[in-house]
């Protein structure tokens, strides 16, 4: 159980375009889905916390418009980084909470982002 | 963003040996949990700690919520070759959902 799942899993793209990845939960409803940033042998760092049917809301120093957050279902948030620039390049991981009080964050399997 | 501090670093360690690292912080936390990450891949959860002084296992790994809120420790007894990744501890903040995960440990394990 507590199976995350991300698409695409590598995405390679041009500067200026934007790119969307998934999040989905795929044996249990997440009120609550995170989105990760993680750099070549450094730790992870949220980026946002993203509520169903509701806004995200952003660590400090995230741009919101750059890195577009929609969570519309208990299942499935995605993350669009628009007019991607190659210092955009990076592991991006997401997790998600179980409904209610559960606290543990089960972790989807990443999506390397190579802008050229 | 905030981290928290992550020891060591990395080891490098002979099968069958024992492993300990641990994670401190000036803040207190409400939940501990402790990840495993392989390259390429996301964190697997390894063990969740609720509450202040809890002692939990799982299979070889044992891990321990401080009772001062503020750090806690995992061992792996009897290391295999397949123990070999990075480990991160995760704090959970008062008062909300969300993590603030440790620096790191790479571990990697000599047959």
């Amino acid at each position: 159980g507590a199976v995350v799942s991300q698409h695409p899993s590598r995405v390679i793209c041009k500067s200026g375009t934007s790119v969307k990845i998934e999040c989905r939960s795929l044996d249990f409803q997440a009120t609550t889905m995170f989105w990760y940033r993680q750099f070549p042998k450094q730790s992870l760092m949220l980026m946002a916390t993203s509520n169903e049917g509701s806004k995200a809301t952003y660590e400090q120093g995230v741009e919101k418009d750059k890195f577009l957050i929609n969570h519309a279902s208990l299942t499935l948030s995605t993350l669009t980084v628009t007019s991607a620039h190659p210092e955009d390049s990076s592991f991006y991981i997401c997790s998600a909470r179980l409904q209610g009080t559960a606290l543990e964050q089960y972790f989807g399997p990443g999506t390397r982002l190579t802008v050229t | 963003g905030q981290q928290l501090n992550q020891s060591p670093q990395s080891m490098f360690i002979q099968e069958g040996e024992d492993v300990s690292m641990n994670c401190t912080s000036s803040s207190i936390f409400n939940t501990w949990l402790w990840y495993k990450q392989e390259p390429g891949e996301g964190p697997v959860l390894l063990i969740a700690l609720y509450k202040a002084g809890e002692l939990t296992s799982n299979g070889r790994l044992t891990a321990q919520f401080g009772i001062t809120r503020k750090d806690s420790f995992l061992n792996i007894s009897a290391s295999i070759p397949s123990d070999v990744g990075i480990y991160f501890c995760a704090g959970q903040l008062v008062g909300t959902y969300k993590y603030i995960f440790g620096t790191g440990t790479r571990l990697k394990v000599l047959a």
